[in-house]
């Protein structure tokens, strides 16, 4: 069974430029989750996406956004980029978001994105 | 709102000693709790998860951890350290959100594992 794929893995982009991550969940995970990784502050919360809707929200502005397609395939974009986006993107995809019991959650490799 | 908090960003053990990494968790509600090792350059992985069936916890590569209501704690224990344990140890509680599970966990800062020869 493949895992979470993210890509691109790495890039690089200037202050004020975009940038679109890619996300493909396991198959049949319906639910899809954006973590920002930085040494700063650690693993953050960005959005949960579930069935095309988002469920969960991080705190983060809202030049952060994402969706989710019918195939649960998700990306996340970044608008005017900011020296502090500089981090790892994680995407993190599971089964049994909205049912009883744990929700694990199968972490992709990361997308490690560097803003100069 | 829910927290955790893993005590000691940096541990140090020689191989084949005992590995303890520290986690404590603040939740108004049962508490679905996590470990997650991450190595360089990956992803996370997990490691064990607690989901209130049983108080102690056995995972993968020889890890456990148990759970205790009355000292909100979740430390994660491995009796011999190996070299290819040394990553970074992630503790995390889910944010259930009401009566149904969510894709949103509160991680703690990390600790650092190193395993000396």
């Amino acid at each position: 069974k493949a895992g979470v794929t993210q890509t691109p893995r790495y890039l690089i982009k200037t202050r004020g430029q975009q940038v679109t991550l890619s996300c493909s969940p396991i198959s049949g995970h319906r639910s899809v989750s954006w973590y920002q990784q930085t040494p700063g502050q650690g693993l953050q919360f960005l959005f949960e996406y579930f069935s095309e809707t988002q469920r969960n929200k991080g705190n983060f502005p809202g030049r952060f956004s994402g969706r989710q397609f019918s195939n649960s395939r998700s990306e996340m974009n970044v608008s005017t980029l900011e020296l502090g986006d500089s981090a790892l993107y994680l995407c993190a995809s599971s089964f049994n978001a909205g049912r009883t019991g744990a929700n694990v959650l199968t972490f992709g490799a990361g997308s490690r994105l560097t803003v100069l | 709102a829910q927290s955790v908090t893993q005590l000691g960003s940096h541990v140090s053990v020689s191989e084949g000693a005992l590995v303890l990494l520290r986690c404590n968790y603040s939740s108004s509600v049962p508490p679905y709790l996590f470990w997650y090792v991450q190595y360089p350059n990956q992803g996370l992985q997990l490691l064990l998860k607690y989901t209130s069936a049983a108080t102690l916890v056995k995972g993968i590569n020889g890890f456990e951890a148990e759970f205790k209501k009355s000292e909100t704690s979740f430390h994660l224990t491995k009796p011999s350290a190996h070299m290819s344990d040394a990553a970074e140890y992630f503790c995390a509680v889910s944010d259930t959100g009401g009566s149904s599970n969510t894709g949103k966990l509160i991680f703690g800062q990390g600790t650092t594992l190193q395993v000396k020869p």
